[in-house]
Parts: structure tokens; sequence; C-alpha cells
């Protein structure tokens, strides 16, 4: 079974702090993602990426960066955290293949006071 | 561009009910056609899926054909338990990769 592992459930940070959220695939994925889901608005794209050292912006990129330095691992970025960034994170994989489904973490739900 | 339809929750149904979620798109192209489930505090699992026309996903019980005539996907159970109360989402994915989600359903289903 695919495994995707996000490194924290819950998470407290301050206004301006730099946060990182890790995700962790172990099914040798290609394709990675972050959405950020809110109530009544669904899961938003905000970043992905094909390969190792690739990134697409999604939807809603603003106020995130990331990083995917190996395959297994990637990274979002909030390089300084603010209220309106209060939501569940949510990362995602898939393969190659074509129209492929999307296999989901746990969520962290972050809070910024 | 591509996008998903879902009908607005909550949903409250008693146990052993039928469920019906509606679900319509919009795809320039030939999408696979998704439903995925979130319980309370999780993150979201594939319930079932088709790639085409006229084809039907199963699993759990829950059932959703792909009718590309009226562009829907619509999510249905017989009889739903307890443990079905969670969140249904609805989604679509082009060869491009990208996945488009509805906003989500809210059921809750009372013993």
């Amino acid at each position: 079974d695919v495994k995707v592992t996000q490194s924290s459930r819950y998470l407290v940070k301050r206004t301006g702090e730099k946060v990182f959220l890790e995700c962790v695939q172990d099914m040798d994925h290609e394709n990675m993602f972050w959405y950020r889901q809110d109530p009544g608005l669904g899961l938003r794209l905000i970043y992905f990426s094909y390969d190792v050292k690739m990134k697409e912006k999604g939807d809603i990129p603003e106020g995130y960066s990331v990083s995917r330095e190996k395959k297994e691992r990637f990274s979002l970025i909030l390089e300084s955290a603010s209220t309106n960034q209060t939501s569940m994170y949510l990362c995602a994989s898939s393969g190659t293949s074509g129209r492929r489904e999307q296999y989901f973490g746990p969520g962290t739900r972050l809070t910024v006071t | 561009g591509d996008s998903v339809t879902q009908m607005e929750g909550p949903v409250t149904l008693s146990e052993e009910a039928f469920l019906t979620i509606n679900c319509t798109y919009t795809a320039t192209g030939y999408p696979s056609l998704f439903w995925y489930v979130q319980y309370p505090g999780e993150g979201l699992q594939l319930l079932l899926k088709a790639t085409k026309a006229d084809d039907k996903g199963s699993n759990k019980g829950f059932e959703a054909t792909y009718r590309k005539e009226t562009t829907s996907f619509h999510l249905e159970k017989g009889s739903v338990q307890v443990s079905d109360s969670a969140v249904y989402f609805c989604a679509l994915s082009e060869l491009n990769n990208d996945m488009r989600f509805g906003a989500g359903t809210r059921l809750t289903v009372k013993p």
C-alpha cells in the first residue's frame, strides 16, 4: 500500500515565523502535491512537483514556497506565517500513468496565532 | 477550465437510508472521475473511480457511474451505516495530472 506521511498532525506557530511542513512517500511516485483545505472551499492546490528539483505553481501559491531535493520528500515552506494561513494542509503523491489517482497523507492542522 | 460541482451539505440520514450525493463536472477532454472520503481527523482516501464513459466504480457498498451525456458521477449507497459518516469529495483528473476537487459534502448518519 502507498504510504504518505506528514511530519506533524498539529502545529501552532506565531505570526512571522518560518514554517516547514514535510511530506514523505514510500512508493517511488514521481508526482507530489500540496493542498490546503478550508471549510466550504474544498481542496486548493498550492504547489506540485513532477520530478526532483522541479516545481510548478498551483492555484494559490502566494506566501508559500516548496522544495524537492529527493524524490520521496516534498516540503512546503511558509516564509513568514500569517493568520490567514491557518488551515489544514494535505500532501499527496501519484504515479506516472495517465489520469492517475492521488494518495494522501493524514494532514497537518496548522494554527498561526 | 475543468471543474467539479457537488451537492451542498450537510446531509443527515438515518441508518439504513438510501444515499445519493450528486456530482457534475466540466472538462475539455475525457477525464477520469473519483470519489474520495475523509473521516474525521484524517486525510482523503480513494473510495472509487471510473476512467471512461459508462464505467461503474464500486467499493464498500458505494457505487458511481460515469455518465458522459449528463457529465455526472453521482455517488450512491443503498443502506448507510453510522460508520459512513464522513466528508465525501468528487474529483476529476485529465492527462495533465491536475486533479480538481468539489467542495465536499458532509454526511452524518444517525442510529
